[in-house]
Order: C-alpha cells, then sequence, then structure tokens
C-alpha cells in the first residue's frame, strides 16, 4: 500500500492555466514538503507545511491535517513550471521523507 | 546562498568496486541524509545521521553501505560492493532542526557496469 498518493501522474497544460496537484498521504506527519525535481537535475525544496497554507510568488500549498490531504497550485502556469512536482510528508522519530511518486508537469507556450 | 554541494555529479563504476559518494551540508546544519532514486522510480530513503551517529536507516541500508562525517564538513555514503542494482542518482540532505527546511544537494548519478 502506496503511503503517499499524488494525482495526477501526469498533467499538462497550456500557458496561463491554473494547476492543482493534490497529494493524500497515511502516514502521521509532522510536517509536509513539496518539492520540485527537474529532469536529470536535483531537487530543490518549494514548501514545507504543518497547517493552513503557504504562498511563494505564483505557488500556493495547502494541508488539511485532519483529512491528511494537501494540495499544491500554480497560478498563471509557465513552460518555466515544467517540472516533476513531489509531495513528500515528514514523520517518523527521525523526520525523515517519505516521497510521492510524483507528478510530471509540462506547461506548453 | 548556502547550498549543499556532491561529488562527483556522475561516477562509473564496475559492479564490485567501492564507490565513496561526497557530501558538503551547509556548515551549521545537523541533521543529515541519504536518498536514493533508481531511474524513473521515486526517491526512497537511505539513512538519516545526527550527532554523529546513524539515527535511522532503512531496509535498503544494507552491510554494503555505511556513512561517516570523517571531518565535521564532509558527509560521505560507502558503498563496499556495488552490485548493478545500486545504479541511481545518489541526494544527500541536510537541516538545521528537524522539521525545518530541508536542503538538498544536485545528486551524485551512480552507474554500475
Amino acid at each position: 500500500k502506496n503511503e503517499v498518493e499524488q494525482s495526477p501522474q501526469n498533467l499538462t497544460a497550456q500557458e496561463g492555466e491554473f494547476i492543482t496537484i493534490n497529494c493524500s498521504y497515511s502516514v502521521g506527519i509532522s510536517a509536509l514538503h513539496w518539492l520540485q525535481q527537474h529532469p536529470g537535475g536535483g531537487i530543490v525544496s518549494l514548501f514545507m507545511l504543518s497547517s493552513g497554507k503557504k504562498k511563494h510568488g505564483r505557488l500556493i500549498a495547502t494541508i488539511n491535517i485532519q483529512e491528511k490531504h494537501s494540495s499544491l497550485h500554480i497560478t498563471a502556469s509557465h513552460p518555466r513550471d515544467s517540472a516533476v512536482y513531489i509531495c513528500a510528508p515528514q514523520g517518523g522519530s527521525n523526520y525523515k521523507l517519505t516521497f510521492g511518486k510524483g507528478t510530471l508537469l509540462t506547461v506548453n507556450p | 546562498e548556502p547550498e549543499v554541494t556532491q561529488t562527483p555529479s556522475h561516477q562509473v563504476t564496475q559492479m564490485g568496486q567501492e564507490v565513496i559518494l561526497r557530501c558538503v551540508p551547509i556548515s551549521n546544519h545537523l541533521y543529515f541524509y541519504w536518498y536514493r532514486q533508481i531511474l524513473g522510480q521515486k526517491v526512497e530513503f537511505l539513512v538519516s545521521f545526527y550527532n554523529n551517529e546513524i539515527s535511522e536507516k532503512s531496509e535498503i541500508f544494507d552491510d554494503q553501505f555505511s556513512v561517516e562525517r570523517p571531518d565535521g564538513s564532509n558527509f560521505t555514503l560507502k558503498i563496499r560492493s556495488t552490485k548493478l542494482e545500486d545504479s541511481a542518482m545518489y541526494f544527500c540532505a541536510s537541516t538545521r532542526e528537524n522539521t525545518g527546511e530541508l536542503f538538498f544537494g544536485e545528486g551524485s548519478r551512480l552507474t554500475v557496469l
């Protein structure tokens, strides 16, 4: 059984569209991370949140601890947003991350 | 801006050889991690390290793997006798606090032939 489920697995959008990526998890957590990974590249932390909502520029992340659900939104999407977005709850005695499979986002001009 | 650096960026080795992957975490960070990602798969936890000892390790982290922080700055992952299935991207990460922002290195790609 997957501890972290992301949807959709693949998402293609036109530039300017509003994007939503969802994450459900079954593990107990202290925080949840949203990460970005470019093809063949490193991992960049976008958000770490334990409640409510956070916003960085065009990116917004929300979490509902009771429902064990988080969403990542991208407003006014741009081709440079094309990447894999990964949900990773953090928990356990050593605060390690459990990674989702990621959502491959492609934004076409 | 502080960053986690990893070397080498890519290493090709023969099966059975020893490999050492190096990481320099951010200087005031206290918690260190190694993760790996096999091509096309999700990122998996290998090991966490705090206060100069392993604090948790996954089932993947068997006796072939070891970590150490020899000089207070480098954080190394050693694979004693590599197998084909060890081919993956290995990511080092560090954080100052155990619930703080996590910083990842760019990764070291290991190819075992």
